[in-house]
Order: structure tokens, then sequence, then C-alpha cells
């Protein structure tokens, strides 16, 4: 299953609301999730299952979705915020990641 | 505190082989399915391999399917990778993951070690 995001880059103000979209080839039910990867640092889980908040992880974030296509919302985008974000489908195995949207200033 | 360290990564000529290794802590490991997950310099995350919590089984990428060997020992709470046939295209950071609910399906990834750089060059 091939994950496609969008855009690949997103130019963005603190305070904006941001969203990025993460299309899968084929229907995948509820099986997404986030990640927010920092340069040089590992990845970290926003959210999974497409829509369930990891705990710890800001109440700005938010996804929703199903079948193929999905969207991570950032409501306020704070100085933190920025970084590279993947979706990761959990559907069916070989799993997959999307190429990633890096969020700049 | 939860935690995963990865280790045995290097500089390998192609075709040669190596062996990471993941040392957990701070969970039950034994409950817990893992996955392999790599990020060549500059690039996204691609996924790797999954084992299932009790080892029983286990799922690759077609790009290492048959070269790349995923096993855990649950007595020595430690995930392991064995890669074989290395190739340059698999030069990467190789993270391991633990999945998010104990004795889950189509889990995802809460939490990531540091990784471990693999080099493969002549």
């Amino acid at each position: 299953i091939q994950l496609t995001q969008s855009p690949s880059l997103l130019s963005a103000s603190v305070g904006d609301r941001v969203t990025i979209t993460c299309r899968a080839s084929q229907g995948i039910s509820v099986y997404l999730a986030w990640y927010q990867q920092k340069l040089g640092k590992a990845p970290k889980l926003v959210i999974y299952s497409t829509s369930i908040l990891q705990s710890g992880v800001p109440s700005r974030f938010s996804g929703t979705g199903s079948g193929t296509e999905f969207t991570l919302t950032i409501s306020s985008l704070q100085p933190e915020d920025f970084a590279t974000y993947y979706c990761q489908q959990l559907n069916s195995y070989p799993l997959t990641f999307g190429g990633g949207t890096k969020v700049e200033i | 505190q939860v935690q995963l360290v990865e280790s045995g990564g290097g500089v390998v000529q192609p075709g040669g082989s190596l062996r990471l290794s993941c040392a957990a802590s701070g969970f039950t490991f034994s409950h817990y399915g893992m996955q392999w997950v790599r990020q060549a310099p500059g690039k996204g995350l691609v996924w790797v391999a999954f084992i299932r919590f009790d080892g029983s089984s286990s799922f690759y990428a077609d790009s290492v399917k048959g070269r790349f060997t995923i096993s855990r020992d649950n007595s020595n709470n430690t995930l392991h990778l064995q890669m074989d046939s290395l190739t340059p295209e698999d030069t990467a950071l190789y993270y391991c993951a633990k999945e998010v609910e104990a004795f889950g399906t189509r889990d995802a990834l809460d939490v990531w070690g540091r990784g471990t750089m693999v080099t493969v060059s002549s």
C-alpha cells in the first residue's frame, strides 16, 4: 500500500492552522498513525488509529479520515511544531510510511 | 523509564553481514510487538520488519525479504535484526520501536530508540 503525503513542504507561521493530507492507494480502514520528527531525533508518535491522540501530545493536534484519505491538523501552530511529519499505515503488511511533510517557518 | 537502545551498527562491505540488537527496559518486553524502521541520510522513514510479541510471526519489507531476519529473545529483553547480503542501498540509521498496545495488532509505535547507523561501502 502506497501512502502519498501532501504537501511535501508547508511554509507557515506561528498561530496558523495547518493541515497535512495522507492518501492511501487502497483502503486501510482507520489503521493510520502520524509521527513528528525533528532534525537529528527519533520520530515521536502524535496520533494513532486515525484520531487517537498519543498521551502527552497537545490537543491542538487532531486527526481525521477513513478508507483512503486522512488528515493531520494543527489548530494553532507553535514554534515547537516545526518538524517533519510522517503517516504510517498499519492495515496490512508490508507496513509503509508516507514520504513526509516538512513544516517550516 | 521505558527505553530502547540499539547497537551493532558499523561499516560493512557490500555483500557482508551485520547483526543489530535492541535492548529494551522499563516495560514487559514479551508483551509487545516490535518493529525495525530505517532512515537513509536526509531521506524519509522506511519500514523494515515486524515481529509479534511472542516471536511466532514476522513480516518484512519487500526490499529486505530473504536477506534480513528479525528475531527476539524475550528472556533477555532483546530484539535483533540479522542483515545479510548488504548493499549500499541498505545504508541508513536503523531504529527499533515498540508498539503501543500489549498483545496488540495493527499497532503504531510509541517508543523509539536513538538508532544505530549502518554504512555499506567498499
